[in-house]
């Protein structure tokens, strides 16, 4: 069975601070995807990554970066000197090629001004 | 299109009456997914396309959930007699995989959202 656990209910920082989301995903399969998706008060799911299992290469884009552990079964998300408009559900989730997509419970973070 | 549509944007239904979801994936994506979140809470899987073929339905409620994807139509979701505990915004997402060739920020593409409210 696939699950993702993101440990971290809520966080709150201050502006400019990092901050470190956590994902921790359980599969038996050696082929997958994981994915960070952001969701504003809005509503709309927005996509940050995807990232292919046999890919352990860490990746920054802007502010983010994704720290990619295979060996611990992490997925670990940073957002660096955080801002206002980072306030959002963060959701981790794991694919496997085509198949349905097992979603995290998310992490609520607040960033204060 | 370029995005996934979904329509209504918001639903409002008396307790078991019909609701009908719809949602046109992006052109040339063979998968749809739809999902259910209650409360912004966690995703829930219903069901997956591949074409117009079931693909995995492990979480659709069967006895008053039903789906379709039927070509050169809007996939649709229809859930009869609604209950209160129904009330949840429903995601359609698209895709298109082929395995480890895939181009590497290939995403799934969430549509905005179907807000259901059963009264």
């Amino acid at each position: 069975a696939q699950k993702v656990t993101q440990a971290q209910t809520e966080i709150s920082v201050v502006e400019k601070e990092d901050v470190t989301l956590d994902c921790v995903y359980e599969t038996r399969d050696t082929t997958y995807y994981l994915f960070w998706y952001k969701q504003p008060p809005s509503g709309e799911l927005v996509f940050l990554i995807r990232r292919n299992s046999f890919d352990e290469q860490n990746e920054i884009s802007g502010r983010y970066s994704w720290n990619f552990q295979k060996s611990t079964s992490s997925f670990n998300f940073t957002i660096t000197a955080s801002q206002v408009v980072d306030s959002a559900v963060y959701f981790c989730a794991l694919n496997n090629y085509g198949q349905n997509f097992v979603f995290g419970p998310g992490t609520r973070l607040s960033v204060l001004p | 299109g370029e995005e996934v549509a979904q329509t209504p944007k918001h639903l409002v239904r008396g307790e078991g009456q019909k609701a009908k979801l719809y949602c046109a994936p992006i052109k040339g994506h063979s998968y749809v997914f739809w999902y259910q979140q209650v409360l912004k809470n966690e995703f829930k899987f219903l069901i997956s396309f591949q074409n117009e073929n079931v693909f995995d339905e492990t979480g659709m409620p069967k006895e008053r959930f039903s789906a379709k994807c039927l070509p050169n139509s809007p996939c649709s979701l229809e859930i009869q007699a609604t209950k209160l505990e129904d009330s949840a915004v429903y995601f359609c997402a698209s895709s298109q995989f082929r395995g480890a060739d895939e181009p590497r920020n290939e995403k799934l593409f969430f549509g905005s959202g179907t807000q259901l409210s059963v009264l």
